[in-house]
């Protein structure tokens, strides 16, 4: 089944404690990227990347570290997460970049 | 400041009833909108898309509608079922250096009520 997978769907870590979320999509897809969902604002990008070994800033990048040293891996990493990144992520792929497939969440509360 | 809007939090419908959902943009340069679903738990998932070209693009019981002089797009679901009761994002995707990049909106609660 074509997916992108998200680990861990649900985590609570207390501020500056170092974490990793993982994606990984099986579809082969170029474009792979990172959101966050919040109350009222909807879907902001993170990070995203194109291709193997190049990612760029999107909307709020600050906080945040990506990775892509393989085609089907996408992490997002928090070096020192702080209680505003409290939030619901989402890890979406694509081979356009328009129409994306996304996983299934990882909601994060930092205390 | 957000160049995808969606002024409804929420919006509740009967079943059968038909649902509309609003979307407006403020960035001319956007060329290809995108609606979203997601039910809780979920990822979003792709619904129906519409180029800047067009006006109208239909998908069974959902079309999609965009005014480019008035920078709206709305989503029409006919007739609504109770399945359909979930949040939906408005995107909007422009063309720049680094490729298509998706801006959504902050979404629309829609409860379909039996």
């Amino acid at each position: 089944e074509a997916q992108v997978t998200q680990n861990p769907r649900y985590l609570i870590t207390v501020t500056g404690k170092k974490l990793t979320v993982t994606c990984s999509q099986n579809m082969n897809h170029e474009y792979m990227s990172w959101y966050r969902q919040d109350p009222g604002l909807g879907l902001r990008q993170i990070y995203y990347s194109m291709n193997v070994e190049v990612t760029d800033k999107g909307d709020v990048p600050e906080g945040y570290k990506v990775s892509r040293k393989e085609k089907r891996n996408f992490p997002l990493i928090l070096e020192s997460p702080s209680p505003n990144q409290t939030s619901l992520y989402f890890c979406a792929s694509s081979l356009s970049n328009v129409n994306l497939t996304f996983g299934a969440g990882s909601r994060l509360t930092v205390l | 400041d957000q160049q995808v809007k969606q002024n409804s939090p929420s919006l509740s419908v009967q079943e059968g009833r038909i649902s509309i959902l609003n979307c407006d943009y403020t960035n001319s340069m956007f060329d290809y909108f995108l609606w979203y679903k997601k039910y809780p738990a979920e990822g979003p998932t792709f619904l129906i898309s519409i180029s800047s070209i067009k006006d109208k693009n239909e998908d069974g019981r959902f079309t999609v509608f965009l005014n480019k002089s008035a920078k709206h797009l709305s989503l029409h679901i006919v007739p609504s079922q109770p399945g359909d009761s979930a949040v939906y994002f408005c995107a909007a995707s422009a063309f720049n250096n680094a490729g298509n990049m998706l801006t959504f909106g902050g979404g629309t609660r829609l409860m379909v009520k039996p």
